[in-house]
């Protein structure tokens, strides 16, 4: 199985530039989400799509938007990318009822805003 | 809001060794999900443990196993027979339930900030 797709793995992007960061899961999940890792702060949820066709803000949402595009498909863009927003990317989905809800995870996406 | 707290930042052991991981949360909650990941070098995310709040007995996974004090919210990784490939980054994370306007559920991770296992042969 392939589980969680991100892609792309690396990427560098200059300020001001845009991208969309691509994520596909194959496991019929409902839910799924966007994390950002920081050195010393962990994991924090930008974005999450509890189901097809909605979306809803995390803890740290400003400056990214983020698409539901299918059941399989979550997509998050950085509109104009800023050094603040390196970091790496995870993907995540889950599915489960109520709090008992293992979150896969995509292999993460490295960038790197100069 | 729900928080996570690694206070060791690295930890070291020998093989063989057992060595215990700590992590605290702060929540109102009653009734939650407590979950370690292991992070290895390849970046994945591994679930290792995970504890309902409401069970009073400590999960065990093979070697691994927690020590849940939830009066105290505390929540403890004890590896046992420590090997090589468990050097790795360990993140201690609390589930928030939630449901949207349909109904359907989800479960939103809060992490700590994650400690780095170093085991020497």
């Amino acid at each position: 199985n392939a589980g969680v797709t991100q892609t792309p793995k690396f990427q560098v992007l200059k300020t001001g530039q845009s991208m969309t960061l691509q994520c596909a899961q194959d496991m019929n999940h409902n839910s799924m989400y966007w994390y950002r890792q920081d050195p010393g702060m962990g994991l924090r949820l930008i974005y999450y799509s509890a189901s097809e066709g909605t979306t809803d803000k995390g803890e740290v949402p400003n400056g990214y938007n983020v698409s539901r595009l299918n059941k399989r498909e979550f997509s998050l863009r950085l509109e104009s990318a800023a050094p603040s927003q390196t970091s790496v990317y995870f993907c995540a989905s889950s599915q489960g009822t109520g709090m008992n809800t293992e979150a896969f995870f995509g292999q993460g996406t490295r960038l790197t805003v100069v | 809001a729900q928080t996570v707290t690694q206070s060791q930042p690295e930890m070291s052991v020998q093989e063989a060794e057992t060595v215990t991981l700590s992590c605290t949360y702060d929540t109102s909650e009653s009734d939650y999900y407590l979950f370690w990941y292991k992070q290895p070098p390849s970046r994945q995310m591994i679930l290792v443990i995970r504890q309902e709040a409401y069970k009073q007995q400590n999960a065990t996974e093979n070697r691994f196993s927690v020590n849940f004090q939830k009066a105290a919210k505390s929540f403890s990784l004890k590896i046992s027979d420590s090997q090589l490939g468990d050097a790795a980054m360990y993140f201690c994370a609390y589930s928030t339930f939630g449901a949207n306007a349909g109904g359907t559920s989800y479960g939103k991770l809060t992490f700590g900030q994650g400690t780095i296992l170093t085991v020497h042969p």
